[in-house]
This record gives structure tokens, sequence and C-alpha cells, in this order.
């Protein structure tokens, strides 16, 4: 089924451990986003991909990084994991504006 | 950039009521708005959206209207039932340019519909 898959669905690591979460959609959509959410429920849009090879930062400041290397995957890694970055973490794919569809989410808690 | 403000922050009402959430943004490039709804523990889902050229859509219960003049648009939900009870965020995104694609998110509405 075409659609916008996340793992891990849950990750508990420990500080300073490098991890990745991982993203990848089969409805060939070019653009491909990072959204953080907080327990407060906001979204926050961490990075974006316009493409392959194209990836800029959002507007919430972020110590992540992200790389779009193939159409349907975008892998978002944090060198070392903090307790500060626990949160919620969805991806997001689209064509322009329309069929915008997220991910089931990777809920991250650094201990 | 743009920024996108949404009220109220939480809202209860009684199953059969209607319930408004309304939503102010600050980019006049902004034209397309869409809004979605996240119950506990899934994924914000679309339910409806609308383009800057027209005034108001309707989708069985629930219908978004948009008066760009004052950068403002609404959802509205009629005759609500307990499974409306979610997190509901509106959306803003501009037509082109660097930013098209990109929305930006209202802060959240938490809907309680009471039986």
């Amino acid at each position: 089924e075409a659609d916008i898959y996340q793992t891990p669905r849950y990750l508990v690591i420990g500080t300073g451990k490098k991890i990745t979460l991982e993203c990848s959609q089969t409805m060939g959509h070019d653009k491909m986003y990072w959204y953080q959410q907080d327990p407060g429920m906001e979204l926050h849009l961490i990075h974006y991909s316009y493409g392959v090879n194209s990836t800029e930062k959002g507007d919430l400041s972020s110590e992540s990084t992200v790389s779009r290397i193939r159409t349907e995957h975008f892998p978002l890694t944090l060198e070392s994991a903090r307790p500060s970055h626990t949160s919620q973490y969805l991806c997001a794919s689209s064509v322009g504006t329309r069929y915008y569809t997220f991910g089931s989410g990777t809920r991250l808690t650094v201990v | 950039g743009e920024n996108v403000e949404q009220h109220p922050s939480t809202l209860s009402v009684q199953e059969g009521d209607s319930a408004v959430i309304k939503c102010t943004y600050s980019d006049s490039a902004s034209n397309y708005f869409p809004w979605y709804k996240q119950e506990l523990g899934k994924r914000p889902q679309l339910i409806i959206d609308i383009r800057s050229n027209v005034g108001e859509k309707k989708d069985q219960r629930i219908a978004v209207t948009l008066n760009k003049t004052a950068k403002h648009f609404s959802l509205h939900i009629t005759e609500t039932q307990p499974e409306d009870s979610a997190v509901y965020f509106c959306a803003a995104s501009p037509a082109g340019g660097t930013s098209y694609g990109k929305l930006t998110f209202g802060q959240g509405t938490i809907l309680t519909v009471h039986p």
C-alpha cells in the first residue's frame, strides 16, 4: 500500500548515542519534511527537502541532520542524543501542497 | 516567515452542538489552508482544506471559511459526535517561491465532545 513509513515507532536511548530515524514513502512524492511535535502538541518544521540532494533547515532550529539521496528515503540523524531531544518526530511527504501525508511518528526518549 | 495563531487551545462541547476553531495568519502570500485532525497516539490526518480562490468549502458536517482580507480562516463542525474528540490543527502554505509546500501550523485545539 502506498504510504509513508517511519521506524522505529518508539526508541529509548542513552545520552551521547548516535541515532537515525528512518522515513520512507512509496507514493512518489517529491517533497519530504520532518516535524518535531512537543508534548504540548505544537508541530514545528525542522527539516524539508524538495527533491534528491536538496535539504533545507526548517523554522525550528535543530541539532539533527538529514539526507535525501533517494526520492523515497529521508532519514534524520542525531550525532549525540541529549535529553532535550526527547520528543515525537513526524515525517511527511507531499506533491507541492497536495496529498500531504504524515507518517505515524517516532517517539524518542533520551535518558 | 509565516506565523499562524490558533484559538481556542481547548474547546469542550456537548454532543450535537457546533464547534468553531479560528486561525489567523500573517503572510499574505499564503494561499493554501488545510485542517488536520490528530487522535491520541495517531498521525495527523487531513480533514478539509481551502485555497484562496474560494471563501467557503463544506464536506458533510465540517466546513471551512476563509477571509483573505482579514487573514483569518475557521473550521466549523456541526452536530458534533464523541468521535470528533481530537486535537485539530490549522496550517498555511504559500502558493509558490522557496517556501512552496511548507506548512506552518497553528498551536492546536483540543476538542472534547461530551456524550
